[in-house]
């Protein structure tokens, strides 16, 4: 298996610019999540999915942020309009359904957002 | 506070020492435990996972879970340069169905060799 796959893996953008950055989960696996990842504010869970369907986005930071999971193999994560504190690294992982206490995560390569 | 703390390091060892990182957490009912290794400039890989109290031992780590003082640990034994990583610390929610993790701020472990 390929792993999570995500694109791009730089990203350098102006401000105001929309940015929209991708996953493609592990086949078969049911669980998506999104996390951005800081030094000041180590890693952090911004939305996660099941089933195509989100199930917790409190931690998207605000309005300017939004994603989507139209199929079982693909996310994205737009930002519009981005702004400078938004640079991070961005992680997508993935997970199998089973009992809560053994869904191990997988994370994609990040992709390295710089907003100027 | 925070829901898990981690100490930033960084935690400078001699190889072929024992690395001793720690961990807690304030979620009294958190159930599941996991130490993800990553390295500068890579994702976070999944080193250890633990779910009872007690030691689970594998290769050369050993993960040490104590719910009742909500501390969760790692040890490498034999530390080698190789093991010199940020190690971040994550703990699964005690709600049912919530899959989601949150994650200590991570130890930066160096292995001097």
């Amino acid at each position: 298996d390929a792993g999570v796959i995500q694109s791009p893996r730089h990203e350098v953008t102006e401000m105001g610019q929309e940015v929209t950055l991708r996953c493609k989960p592990i086949s078969g696996h049911d669980y998506l999540f999104w996390y951005r990842q800081t030094m000041m504010r180590g890693l952090e869970l911004l939305i996660y999915f099941n089933n195509n369907v989100p199930i917790d986005d409190s931690g998207m930071p605000e309005d300017r942020f939004s994603a989507k999971m139209p199929n079982a193999s693909f996310s994205t994560l737009k930002i519009q309009p981005s702004e400078p504190r938004d640079s991070a690294v961005y992680f997508c992982a993935s997970s199998l359904w089973g009992p809560v206490l053994e869904s191990e995560q997988f994370f994609g390569p990040g992709t390295r957002l710089t907003v100027l | 506070q925070k829901e898990v703390e981690q100490n930033s390091g960084p935690l400078s060892v001699p190889e072929g020492a024992i690395a001793s990182l720690n961990c807690t957490y304030s979620d009294r009912v958190s159930q599941s435990f996991f130490w993800y290794r990553q390295y500068s400039g890579k994702s976070p890989e999944l080193i250890m996972s633990i779910y009872s109290n007690g030691d689970k031992e594998d290769g050369r780590f050993t993960a040490q879970l104590n719910k009742a003082s909500q501390y969760v640990s790692l040890l490498i034994r034999d530390s080698q340069p190789s093991d010199s990583a940020t190690y971040l610390c994550a703990v699964q929610a005690g709600d049912t169905g919530r899959r989601a993790l949150t994650f200590g701020s991570g130890t930066r472990l160096q292995v001097q060799p």
